[in-house]
């Protein structure tokens, strides 16, 4: 799986749009661009996921550069309980069950 | 519709005692993975299970080892536990190739 770069940690002020960034540079065709997020002492939580083109969900919108090398996983009313850890991963859907998780961006919400 | 479950949420062992975690899976899903989580790192893949047999392998010892029963549901297995093994343990599901993973909430282990 290709490796992902992501911040260590960044703040953003409630009721604000949040723009976690994502660095994949080495991704390949076939490999998909998912988004986790570990609130304090639980479990990963899927937010969103992609190929090429832009996704939103009711919780998140994902929007994927042309050249799939970055991303960006976009909060649009960040609030409390949004602060947690957020994990960027590339992945080969098929034949590969494996998530490589790194260290994520903390993301606190300021209130 | 019930999450992935785990228990128990939270156990302490004693160096050397053998451990075992469960896990049923989302409803529908037939594909099992555990992960390991020490403090302050991100999860790192233990093991697959699929067909009541594992599939795929991370980078961990013999001592650990798994199951999965006919229902889908599976157990984790740690022998000759070290301090190192201290750590939260993540469960994760899908159902078929290449669909989301789901975890969930983990069982931490505290070996003193």
């Amino acid at each position: 799986d290709a490796k992902t770069t992501q911040p260590t940690s960044m703040d953003c002020a409630e009721g604000r749009a949040a723009n976690l960034p994502c660095n994949h540079s080495t991704i390949s065709g076939n490999e998909y661009v998912y988004w986790y997020r570990q609130i304090h002492s639980q479990g990963p939580q899927y937010i969103i996921h992609g190929l090429k083109n832009n996704e939103t969900n009711e919780m998140a919108s994902l929007i994927i550069t042309e050249d799939r090398k970055s991303s960006t996983l976009i909060l649009p009313h960040a609030t409390l309980r949004d602060t947690a850890v957020y994990y960027c991963i590339v992945r080969v859907d098929f034949g590969n069950e494996k998530l490589t998780f790194g260290t994520g961006t903390r993301l606190t919400i300021i209130p | 519709d019930a999450g992935v479950t785990q228990s128990p949420t939270h156990l302490i062992k004693t160096r050397g005692q053998q451990v075992t975690l469960r896990c049923s899976p989302k409803s529908g899903h037939d594909t099992v993975s555990w992960y390991q989580q020490a403090l302050g790192q991100g999860p790192q893949f233990i093991f697959q299970y699929y067909e009541e047999e594992e599939r795929q392998r991370g980078n961990f010892p013999d001592r650990f080892s798994g199951h999965q029963f006919p229902n889908y549901s599976s157990e984790l297995n740690v022998n000759a536990l070290l301090l190192g093994d201290s750590a939260l343990y993540l469960c994760a599901s899908r159902v078929g190739v290449g669909n989301t993973i789901y975890f969930g909430e983990g069982s931490w282990l505290t070996v003193v």
